[in-house]
């Protein structure tokens, strides 16, 4: 039921770039800062990117964060095999009541 | 250093209310603009998020399960609570607790978990 979608899965090899678009809508994205959240297996999601393009403390410069419009893009560049993981874009809707709402979800695989 | 951690039962009964703990560590829930909330994750599926209590106690909850929800703080103890009526084996998943860094801002910090199996 999410109002946030992302591809399935995406995947590339060691070195090369990825990227994982989230597409909203003028109540979530195009109105509010997207975060991206990395999920390794069998761990809690941890934050990635927050408000469009920042990173937190000890996130490395691989990962950047844009937001154009409705819809938002996560960018890996020199892919490692420990960026393998579920990747989730966030945000704030406010179509109903304000709530947070997470995408989909996006399998990166490192081939 | 900032920790949460979720506490509850482990497996529930249908129709039973599930009762979550989040005890916390290296912020406020008095301080100004902070929140935590709950989000939850069945087996190999999305992240859902369900509700989120501010430092001035304001409330949000998904619409969906608004009904069923309650989420309170206790500051002094550096807890949040969230029960959910009327379980139902789709509420299984792993119940995740995380601070909210301010209003329409993210989760920045995680619990690692925990998994509540609804089952007879």
């Amino acid at each position: 039921q999410s109002v946030l979608t992302q591809p399935p899965s995406v995947s590339a090899a060691p070195g090369q770039k990825v990227t994982i678009s989230c597409s909203g809508s003028s109540s979530n994205i195009g109105n509010n800062y997207v975060s991206w959240y990395q999920q390794l297996p069998g761990t809690a999601p941890k934050l990635l990117i927050y408000e469009n393009n920042k990173r937190p403390s000890g996130i490395p410069d691989r990962f950047s964060g844009s937001k154009s419009g409705t819809s938002a893009t996560l960018g890996i560049t020199g892919l490692q095999t420990g960026d393998e993981a579920d990747y989730y874009c966030g945000t704030w809707d406010s179509s109903l009541s304000l709530r947070y709402v997470f995408g989909t979800g996006t399998k990166v695989t490192v081939l | 250093q900032i920790t949460l951690k979720e506490s509850g039962p482990t497996l529930v009964k249908p129709t039973q209310t599930l009762t979550l703990t989040c005890t916390f560590s290296g912020f406020s829930l008095s301080t100004s603009g902070v929140g935590v909330g709950w989000i939850r994750q069945p087996p190999g599926k999305a992240l859902e998020w369900l509700a989120l209590i501010y430092w001035d106690d304001d409330k949000r909850y998904s619409p969906s399960l608004k009904s069923r929800l309650t989420i309170t703080k206790d500051t002094s103890k550096n807890q949040v609570v969230l029960t959910m009526t009327n379980m139902d084996p789709v509420d299984t998943a792993t119940y995740y607790c995380a601070r909210g860094s301010g209003y329409f801002h993210p989760f920045d910090y995680w619990g690692q978990g925990t998994l509540v199996t609804v089952s007879s």
